[in-house]
């Protein structure tokens, strides 16, 4: 079945650790977008790309960076997790020609 | 700039009563018009869709309507259930490879 998966779904860590959070889409979809949603549910895009090797910043700057090796997956990394970096990270995939996006389960990420 | 404005919830109601959660949107051109649905706990979903004026998008009961008159895309549902508790996000694409999201209606229905 064809799907986006986000990989932890929860992750409690502590502060100055390096994490990274995994994406994988089976949709075969060329356009992929990391989103931090906070506390008030309101979306912000951090990072998209529009195909391998292609990575752009998003409107809302983060100290997060992200790599697309391969079609399929997207993976965000922090460096040096923060306390300000709590948050919601959702994970998104679009058809090249089309504008509506597919979300992942999202993986909540508390940094203590 | 292009934008979208939604009403501020929460929106209780109780099952089987009328929904309407009412969205505008600021664009140049003619945007393509989305709402979305996140569950507690989970990604979002996308809802329905239109993608020309005086379309309707609809859905598992839930409808909109393309509205270029008054830049509307209003979300209406004749009888909510206790199941469709989430929170709904209105979402414009302005023909480039980004959406711009509402900020969240959250709607709550009791039994």
């Amino acid at each position: 079945e064809a799907d986006i998966y986000q990989t932890p779904r929860y992750l409690v860590i502590g502060t100055g650790k390096k994490i990274t959070l995994e994406c994988s889409q089976t949709m075969g979809h060329d356009k992929m977008y990391w989103y931090q949603q906070d506390p008030g549910m309101e979306l912000h895009l951090i990072h998209y790309s529009y195909g391998v090797n292609s990575t752009e910043k998003g409107d809302l700057s983060s100290e997060s960076t992200v790599s697309r090796i391969r079609t399929e997956h997207f993976p965000l990394t922090l460096e040096s997790a923060r306390p300000s970096h709590t948050s919601q990270y959702l994970c998104a995939s679009s058809e090249f020609a089309y504008y509506e996006q597919y979300f992942g389960p999202g993986t909540r990420l508390t940094v203590t | 700039g292009n934008s979208v404005t939604q009403m501020e919830g929460p929106v209780t109601l109780s099952e089987e009563a009328f929904l309407t959660i009412n969205c505008t949107y600021t664009a140049t051109g003619y945007p393509s018009l989305f709402w979305y649905v996140q569950y507690p706990g989970e990604g979002l979903q996308l809802l329905l869709k239109a993608t020309k004026a005086d379309d309707k998008g609809s859905n598992k009961g839930f409808e909109a309507t393309y509205r270029k008159e008054t830049t509307s895309f209003h979300l209406e549902k004749g009888s909510v259930q206790v199941s469709d508790s989430a929170v709904y996000f209105c979402a414009l694409s302005d023909n480039t490879d980004k959406l711009i999201f509402g900020t969240g209606t959250r709607l709550q229905v009791f039994p």
